[in-house]
């Protein structure tokens, strides 16, 4: 059964710093990987979205990797900003096509 | 183009009484999903419909039942609502299944009292 983990759960920083946010998922045997962000009170917005047979996928100052191997994933954000302030959300597929499996979230506060 | 849409935003119910909540998708995605969050929990899913006409449960299936009216349109419907069903429930589609990203709605806030 897949389960997956998010650390930290909470994280505060000043803008412009680079930071990287963790993912964990316990059933390697995945085919993709899907980073979103949630902002207060509002739906998930796609972000990255990483094959299995990719390492790494990047959308602007955003980075996501994937190793299977270890059953980690990463979201790298370059020069943070308070606009990225929001709860981040990676889901891993869980046996079978239909269903996603989301950790509970890094809620991420940018401060000027 | 307005995506994924869903009604009511917000729900005040009592326990025992019935609701059905309405996601549309103007994208002519084929899968369709609903999920629940709940705080520290992450989402979860209740039930999907990978294509027109087929209906399958997901992690939470227990109190509710879907309805894949057509290949825009999956509703969700609490037969009889519990407390423990008080939750934000988000509605997704994809072009297909879970290889294709999904595009979720904004959401329902639902409480039963």
């Amino acid at each position: 059964k897949q389960e997956v983990t998010q650390i930290p759960a909470a994280l505060s920083v000043p803008e412009g710093e680079n930071l990287v946010l963790n993912c964990s998922f316990t059933d390697s045997a995945i085919y993709n990987l899907q980073w979103f962000r949630q902002d207060p009170g509002k739906g998930l917005t796609s972000l990255l979205l990483i094959q299995s047979s990719q390492r790494e996928q990047t959308s602007g100052r955003l980075n996501a990797s994937l190793d299977k191997s270890s059953g980690r994933s990463t979201l790298y954000i370059a020069a943070s900003q308070p606009g990225d302030s929001a709860t981040y959300l990676c889901a891993a597929p869980s046996g079978g096509y239909n269903k996603l499996i989301f950790g509970a979230g890094t809620r991420l506060a940018v401060h000027p | 183009n307005a995506g994924v849409t869903q009604t009511p935003k917000f729900q005040v119910l009592k326990t025992g009484q019935s609701m059905t909540l309405q996601c549309a998708q103007d994208m002519n995605h084929n899968s369709m999903y609903w999920y629940r969050q709940d705080p520290g929990m992450g989402l979860r899913l209740i039930y999907y419909s990978a294509s027109e006409g087929t209906t399958d449960k997901g992690e939470v299936p227990n109190g509710y039942n879907v309805s894949r009216l057509n290949k825009r349109e999956f509703s969700l419907r609490l037969e009889s609502a519990a407390p423990s069903q008080t939750s934000v429930y988000f509605c997704a589609s994809s072009v297909e299944r879970n290889t294709d990203t999904q595009y979720f709605g904004p959401g329902t806030r639902l409480t039963v009292l």
